[in-house]
């Protein structure tokens, strides 16, 4: 597709709860990338994919997170035993192949999601 | 520790002023900075930097880079109440392979009021 598919839009858990987020990248596009956005303004970066393989996960909450992007899957952001200090809204972006510094024109700029707002209450 | 800075955090000004938004960052292996404006959802693309003193415009936006001094500053002319949103800054960083896996470091954002 030609834009960035989360799913879904809003998820409510109580806390405790297991909840899981999807996203489907832009056709073509290698990279994808978890954000967390507690308040409205900070992102914090938790892991990116390259393709189905963990790129960079040095955001990811050692326990309880986990993410996967499977081939032929949407990606998928999942929390055990949700928190209340996890309600946040949850954006996926990704980016295309890049071709290194030999392509300057290489586009690099990543498309986001409308993001998943995670309530836990 | 890779950060970017962003000031003013919130500014309001009258439709027609012109604002300037200001992105500094120290990241290791920079490879291109780029803006953002989060109105109520995602953050929508609307300027990537790469090269010093080369001007961006769109329209009535405006974006320029300074790679000596590691800032950039992101200028809306004639806004209008549209323009209220948050703008965002990152910094795009690329591995030491050379290829960038677009790993995105955020500024805090500056929040834009523009009134009638």
């Amino acid at each position: 597709g030609e834009e960035v598919a989360q799913t879904p839009k809003h998820l409510v858990r109580g806390e405790g709860q297991k909840a899981k987020l999807y996203c489907a990248p832009i056709k073509g596009h290698s990279y994808v990338f978890w954000y967390q956005q507690v308040l409205k303004n900070e992102f914090k970066f938790l892991i990116s994919f390259q393709n189905e393989n963990v790129f960079d996960e040095t955001g990811m909450p050692k326990e309880r997170f986990s993410a996967k992007c499977l081939p032929n899957s949407p990606c998928s952001l999942e929390i055990q035993a949700t928190k209340l200090e996890d309600s946040a809204v949850y954006f996926c972006a990704s980016s295309q192949r890049h071709r290194g510094l030999i392509s300057l024109l290489a586009n690099t700029e990543a498309f986001f999601g409308q993001g998943t707002r995670l309530t836990v209450v | 520790e890779d950060k970017v800075v962003q000031s003013p955090l919130s500014l309001v000004v009258h439709e027609g002023d012109t604002v300037t938004l200001n992105c500094s960052y120290e990241v290791t292996n920079f490879r291109s900075l780029l803006w953002y404006k989060q109105e109520k959802k995602a953050p929508t693309f609307l300027f990537m930097l790469t090269s010093s003193g080369i001007e961006k415009k769109s329209g009535r936006l405006s974006s320029i880079l300074d790679k000596k001094e590691l800032f950039s500053i992101l200028n809306i002319t004639a806004t209008q109440t549209g323009d209220s949103a948050i703008y965002l800054c990152a910094a795009d960083l690329t591995n030491a392979g050379g290829t960038s896996y677009g790993k995105l470091t955020f500024g805090q954002g500056t929040i834009l009021t523009v009134h009638p």
